[in-house]
């Protein structure tokens, strides 16, 4: 199975701009994860989908958003970019049900966000 | 603040020594999970403990959990230069359905050959 992909691997915006990021679970999977990572605040939870539906979301401001298409694919949008939004950007995919408490996740290499 | 603290930010050791690493935690958990990164790139899962487990093996790696002092520690055997990386944990706490990850600060470790 081919595992969790992220386009672009790479990113370079100034501020103001907005930005989309993509994420291509394992097949198989329904839910996809985002995180961000950054060095002074280590690895942080953004939000959760399953099934085109935002299940789970972390402390971050409205101008993070996500969704997911019905083929499980998940893109996030940041708007309005600020120089502290440069961080490595994680998508993880896991097999779990509607019920079901959390799995282990596959995370993709990640895209690398840079803001001028 | 972060849910999970790990002891020591950073190790260095030779190859073929065995790495310990510890986590701390502040609530109660469903499970924590054990994820490896090699230089800045994605996170590879290692190990998930139930809060009703108290050890668990795979390969060189063993953890344990003991949920009435909120910590874990994952130890690494006869360690290899390629176990050069960032470990870190992760717990879930939340009461619903579904993923939400709350992740340590990890430890970085160094293999020497």
């Amino acid at each position: 199975k081919a595992g969790v992909t992220q386009t672009p691997r790479y990113l370079i915006k100034t501020r103001g701009q907005q930005v989309t990021l993509s994420c291509s679970p394992i097949s198989g999977h329904r839910s996809v994860s985002w995180y961000q990572q950054t060095p002074g605040q280590g690895l942080q939870f953004l939000f959760e989908y399953f099934s085109e539906t935002q299940r789970n979301k972390g402390n971050f401001p409205g101008r993070f958003s996500g969704r997911q298409f019905s083929n499980s694919r998940s893109e996030m949008n940041v708007s309005t970019l600020e120089l502290g939004d440069s961080a490595l950007y994680l998508c993880a995919s896991s097999w779990t049900t509607s019920g079901t408490r959390s799995n282990e996740q596959f995370f993709g290499p990640g895209t690398r966000l840079t803001v001028l | 603040s972060q849910q999970g603290e790990e002891d020591p930010q950073a190790l260095s050791i030779q190859e073929g020594e065995n790495a310990t690493m510890n986590c701390s935690y502040k609530t109660s958990i469903n499970n924590l999970q054990w994820y490896r990164q090699n230089s800045g790139r994605g996170l590879v899962h290692l190990i998930l403990i139930r809060s009703n487990e108290r050890e668990k093996h795979s390969g060189r790696l063993r953890v344990t959990l003991d949920t009435s002092k909120k910590s874990s520690s994952l130890l690494i055997t006869a360690s290899r230069a390629a176990d050069t990386a960032s470990y870190f944990c992760a717990t879930d706490v939340y009461k619903a359905a579904g993923n939400k990850l709350t992740f340590g600060g990890g430890t970085r470790v160094l293999v020497k050959p």
